[in-house]
């Protein structure tokens, strides 16, 4: 039972190239989540899943496209890396929202020059 | 637009005292408030929660508290370990809405 794995836990990408970040959980929990940290700005949800084949913005969903073709992977899509883009992403998973806690993966952690 | 903050960076506790960490929230919409922890080069882990419907919930050495009045909710530590020594975040969330509060570092003293 792995829970949740992220890969890759390591990029760097020039400006302008583009990558896909895989989430991938065995809970079979309905809900998928997105997040990057930033120094000083907690975790800030990019997008979110509520089931297969559904997809949602969070808070900061501009440069990034995600999909969710099968219930236990979740997608992050970066089409044209911006150094702002530079940050921690985090995928996370859970059974139903309000008081289920989510489960997180280790992180991947992302350069953009 | 900030809807979750926690206005302490930092904390630093001796062992054994107790710890509190503050969260002040703007969406009244809310409806439950987790608190997660988390350690570096780790992603956060669940600690405890509370429904918008009460003000209290106890899960052994962790209490929650919630003023919903004051859109302000607590994390008390009692007694404090070093191994408590992490990044707290609370995070609520509603229908659609997910957040996570900025953070405050714990530092528990031996």
């Amino acid at each position: 039972n792995a829970g949740v794995t992220q890969t890759p836990k390591f990029r760097v990408l020039k400006t302008g190239q583009s990558m896909t970040l895989l989430c991938a959980q065995d809970m079979n929990h309905e809900y998928m989540y997105w997040y990057r940290q930033d120094p000083g700005m907690g975790l800030r949800l990019i997008h979110y899943s509520v089931g297969e084949g559904t997809t949602a913005k969070g808070e900061v969903p501009d440069g990034y496209n995600v999909s969710r073709l099968k219930k236990q992977n979740f997608l992050l899509g970066l089409e044209s890396a911006a150094p702002s883009q530079t940050s921690v992403y985090f995928c996370a998973s859970s059974y139903n929202r309000g008081a289920y806690e989510q489960y997180f993966g280790p992180g991947t952690r992302l350069t953009v020059t | 637009d900030q809807q979750v903050k926690q206005n302490s960076p930092s904390l630093s506790v001796q062992e054994g005292r107790i710890s509190i960490l503050n969260c002040d929230y703007t969406n009244s919409m809310f409806d439950y408030f987790l608190w997660y922890k988390k350690y570096p080069a780790e992603g956060p882990t669940f600690l405890i929660s509370i429904s918008s419907i009460k003000d209290k919930n106890e899960d052994g050495r962790f209490t929650v508290f919630l003023n919903k009045s004051a859109k302000h909710l607590s994390l008390h530590i009692v007694p404090s370990q070093p191994g408590d020594s992490a990044v707290y975040f609370c995070a609520p969330n509603t229908g659609n809405q997910f957040y996570f509060g900025t953070g405050t570092s714990l530092t528990v003293i031996p």
